[in-house]
């Protein structure tokens, strides 16, 4: 089974400066990667998501992500972040021909004014 | 109302209490997810459904049990929880079982279990 790894559980960052939160999954074989985002007392929002194509993809609220095959990695990055960022943020990835999600265990962005 | 929603938002019960999570989705998909959020630990699927049929369960416990009498709606059945049960409990719902797989989330059961 595929597991994912998100090494920073929190990111304490200053508003406007840039960011990068870093994912890391186990498998090698084809995947779907995805970045959600969940603000307080709320479910999880779709950030951005990499089915194929362009490694380089854009999500909402000017977050954009990197597959790299290679180093199986999918890191999040925003280069100014805004108070309203701070939530906590999930990493998803799920195999050709599997049921579901696996999911990381999250990393809590914070912003500081 | 659009998308996935949940009820109630806050649920607070005794261990010998029943009680049932309710789950509806707005979006014509097929396929409805109950997971389970602890702090610390990544989100746990419980239950997932294709077309109203249960197609994964991974070793829940039978105090919690799932229904989809329709493809827009899913429940959970709660009965004699513990206290370890304590959690946030969230419906999703995606197109199908197969494909992209992106998964649409409603907003939640906060669970307590006293």
């Amino acid at each position: 089974a595929q597991s994912v790894t998100q090494l920073d559980s929190q990111v304490p960052v200053f508003e406007e400066a840039p960011v990068e939160l870093r994912c890391n999954y186990s498998s090698s074989v084809s995947v779907y990667l995805f970045w959600y985002v969940q603000y307080p007392n709320q479910g999880l929002q779709l950030l951005l998501k990499y089915l194929s194509g362009s490694t380089l993809v854009k999500g909402i609220n000017g977050f954009e992500a990197e597959f790299n095959k290679s180093q199986t990695s999918f890191h999040l990055r925003k280069p100014s972040v805004h108070i309203s960022d701070t939530a906590e943020y999930f990493c998803a990835v799920s195999e050709a021909g599997a049921n579901n999600l696996f999911f990381g265990t999250g990393t809590r962005l914070t912003v500081i004014p | 109302e659009t998308g996935v929603t949940q009820t109630p938002r806050h649920l607070v019960m005794g261990m010998t209490n029943k009680k049932s999570l309710k789950c509806e989705q707005h979006l014509g998909h097929n396929a409805m997810y109950w997971y389970k959020q602890s702090a610390k630990k990544p989100l746990e699927l419980m239950f997932v459904y294709s077309l109203e049929e249960r197609v994964e369960n991974n070793s829940v416990p039978s105090r919690f049990s799932p229904e989809c009498p329709n493809s827009s709606h899913l429940f959970l059945h709660l009965h004699t929880l513990q206290p370890e049960d304590s959690a946030l409990y969230l419906c999703a719902s995606s197109p199908g079982t197969s494909g992209t797989r992106e998964q649409f989330f409603g907003p939640g059961t906060r669970l307590t279990v006293l």
